[in-house]
């Protein structure tokens, strides 16, 4: 079946470092790829998303292409704040008949600090 | 736009009785997924409603049953309740059109069970 794996966390940076989030996925067809973002005590948060090879989606100042040959879609950022310390996900989707099941990897806990 | 929300936002429960717990999906979605997230994992697909019906399924028991009303929002109902269920409950929302593979996340219910 269809499945995700990420980098396991935490990942400690300091302020203005840069971030790199690896994320591969194993998926028959052509599915679409995003990042989700959990902050302490919330749910999730669309961070950004890519629906095809080549793809690049960026929000916030965060990044990911669609790699297909690679079969991955890490994250990337250039300088991170301490507001960017949360759990991030990766996760896939396909539309399959219709419906849009997501299969999320494990989670990666980011700590930014000063 | 309220956006995805879910009732109640916290829960406690003992071992053996049952819980509902509720959804009302983003303006303008007509179909509702529900998701179990156990603490430091990534959230675990249980099913996905749409025209009322149950349309995916993830591998869930069916101690975890649900319902989809003609307003669009949801119930998921946990029967026999075990210590293992205690997680955060995550709603999403989308819409079912082709090709579309974006959903939206409520707040999560966290259900403690004692």
């Amino acid at each position: 079946g269809d499945s995700v794996t990420q980098m396991e966390g935490p990942v400690t940076l300091s302020e203005e470092a840069f971030l790199t989030i690896n994320c591969t996925y194993t998926a028959t067809g052509y599915p679409s790829l995003f990042w989700y973002v959990q902050y302490p005590g919330e749910g999730l948060q669309l961070l950004l998303k890519a629906t095809k090879a080549d793809d690049k989606g960026s929000n916030k100042g965060f990044e990911a292409t669609y790699r297909k040959e690679t079969t991955s879609f890490h994250l990337e950022k250039g300088s991170v704040q301490v507001s960017d310390s949360a759990v991030y996900f990766c996760a896939l989707s396909k539309a399959t008949g219709g419906g849009n099941k997501l299969t999320f990897g494990t989670g990666t806990q980011l700590k930014v600090e000063l | 736009d309220a956006g995805v929300t879910q009732s109640p936002t916290h829960l406690i429960k003992t071992r053996g009785q049952q819980v509902t717990l509720r959804c009302s999906p983003k303006s303008g979605h007509d179909t509702v997924s529900w998701y179990q997230q156990a603490l430091g994992q990534g959230p675990q697909f249980i099913f996905q409603y749409y025209e009322e019906e149950e349309r995916q399924r993830g591998n869930f028991p069916d101690r975890f049953s649900g319902h989809q009303f003609p307003n669009y929002s949801s119930e998921l109902n946990v029967n026999a309740l075990l210590l293992g269920d205690s997680a955060l409950y995550l709603c999403a929302s989308s819409l079912r059109t082709p090709g579309n593979t974006e959903a939206f996340f409520g707040q999560g219910t966290r259900l403690t069970v004692v």
